[in-house]
């Protein structure tokens, strides 16, 4: 069975860091692009990184450059976000998601991790 | 504000079609395929539509999708209670570098 398993979500000040994680499994995870989209509270789906298969190429939204890197694992089956400088309008339940093969979309996605930027 | 535009809010009775729309750019829309997606708040959204119009495997074919220009829509037929949710269309855009998603259209069915 294909599975996203999303981790690391928590309650941070602003300004602080946090560090997700997401764990595939029941596919080759090496084949496939990967993305973090989100959702803040009350708000629509965001997406906000993506990293090609082998990890050459990413993109960002432009309110995270520069705050957020995302990286993988491929030997791990697993994606993060390093979440630096947050912010409150970075609360968000974050979800990693899939991209399928060949403009297939985002064909799979994790039940998502909750991050509140606070104090 | 969501470089996708989509209705805030959609309604029908059970049994009836509706339609929501997405409206973009040359950059995205206009350029790349569009994707329709279901989402029930704290659940994983799910692909109901890619590649404009295909419906993967297990995706009744109630659910439908075209695209003409830089717009597109999701349409719904045989209206079922379950079928509320939030639809989200969403586009690879070519000017960002990212994908961009619609603000989101709710669905009630009355």
């Amino acid at each position: 069975e294909v599975q996203l398993v999303e981790s690391g979500g928590g309650l941070v000040q602003p300004g602080g860091s946090l560090r997700l994680s997401c764990a595939a499994s029941g596919f080759t995870f090496s084949t496939y692009w990967m993305s973090w989209v989100r959702q803040a509270p009350g708000k629509g789906l965001e997406w906000v990184a993506n990293i090609k298969k082998e990890g050459s190429e990413k993109h960002y939204v432009d309110s995270v450059k520069g705050r957020f890197t995302i990286s993988r694992d491929n030997a791990k089956n697993s994606m993060y976000l390093q979440m630096n400088s947050l912010r409150a309008e970075d609360t968000a339940v974050y979800y990693c998601a899939r991209e399928g093969w060949e403009s297939s979309g985002f064909d799979c996605w994790g039940q998502g991790t909750l991050v509140t930027v606070s104090s | 504000q969501s470089v996708l535009t989509q209705s805030p809010s959609a309604s029908g009775t059970p049994g009836q079609r509706v339609t929501i729309s997405c409206s973009g750019s040359s950059s995205n829309i206009g350029s790349n395929f569009v994707f329709w997606y279901r989402h029930l708040p704290g659940t994983a959204p799910k692909l109901l539509i890619y590649m404009n119009h295909q419906r993967p495997s297990g995706v009744p074919d109630r659910f439908s999708g075209s695209k003409s220009g830089t717009s597109a829509s999701l349409a719904i037929s045989g209206l079922r209670s379950e079928d509320e949710a939030d639809y989200y269309c969403a586009a690879w855009d070519g000017s960002l570098s990212g994908w961009v998603f619609g603000g989101g259209t709710k669905l009630t069915v009355l």
